[in-house]
């Protein structure tokens, strides 16, 4: 069974840095591109980066591009957000989420984590 | 970017009742739409994928239709657990963006 499981969320200052985690079991991690979509309170879903399984090539969405940086380890199965230089337009739930594909390209997103809440505020 | 626009923002229906859901792309996307449903507090569950394809587990209720730049979401007879909020999202190019999203409540 391929279980998601995010971490790492929290109360942060604008301005501030925050690490996210997703241990991911279930599934041959290294072979898959992973994401990370984030949601505002009450708005809808905002994709934010996505990763290749082996050569690290990513990608960012304009919004987050120089702040956050997306990585992996894949000998501890475990996709990383580095989110730097938070602003409160960052606060959301920010979800990772495993691509049915082992490419980056015209994939959906077939396996999503419950999500960990990122507040940013003084 | 690719803006993607889905109709209605919200509707009311009945459990029993046909439901269709349209979302729209700003250009062609082929078939490279895919479809989310979330339930409130819960994480996004994939329902279909390019365009007409249904995801492994997902009831034969949902279907999904079109290409281009039109497509349908359909609910053949909406039950008590689909209610929930239903998401659009083109991976046609990078950045993949959502539709909205089109909310089914009870009437």
């Amino acid at each position: 069974e391929v279980q998601l499981s995010e971490s790492g969320g929290g109360l942060v200052q604008p301005g501030g840095s925050l690490r996210l985690s997703c241990a991911a079991s279930g599934f041959t991690f290294s072979s898959y591109v992973m994401n990370w979509v984030r949601q505002a309170p009450g708005k809808g879903l905002e994709w934010v980066s996505v990763i290749s399984g082996s050569d690290g090539t990513t990608h960012y969405a304009d919004s987050v591009r120089g702040r956050f940086t997306i990585s992996r380890d894949n000998s501890k199965n475990t996709l990383y957000l580095q989110m730097n230089s938070l602003r409160a337009e960052d606060t959301a739930v920010y979800f990772c989420a495993k691509a049915q594909s082992r490419d980056i390209g015209v994939t959906a997103f077939d396996y999503w984590g419950q999500g960990t809440l990122v507040t940013v505020s003084s | 970017d690719i803006q993607m626009t889905q109709s209605p923002s919200s509707l009311s229906a009945s459990v029993g009742d046909r439901v269709t859901i349209t979302c729209r792309a700003s250009q062609s996307i082929t078939n490279y739409l895919n479809w989310y449903q979330q339930k409130q507090g819960k994480a996004p569950n994939l329902l279909i994928y390019a365009a007409s394809s249904l995801q492994s587990g997902v009831p034969s209720r949902f279907s999904g239709s079109g290409s281009g730049t039109d497509f349908t979401l359909t609910i053949s007879s909406l039950q008590p657990e689909d209610f929930a909020t239903y998401y659009c999202q083109q991976s046609y190019s990078i950045p993949w963006t959502f539709g909205q999203g089109t909310k089914v409540e009870i009437k």
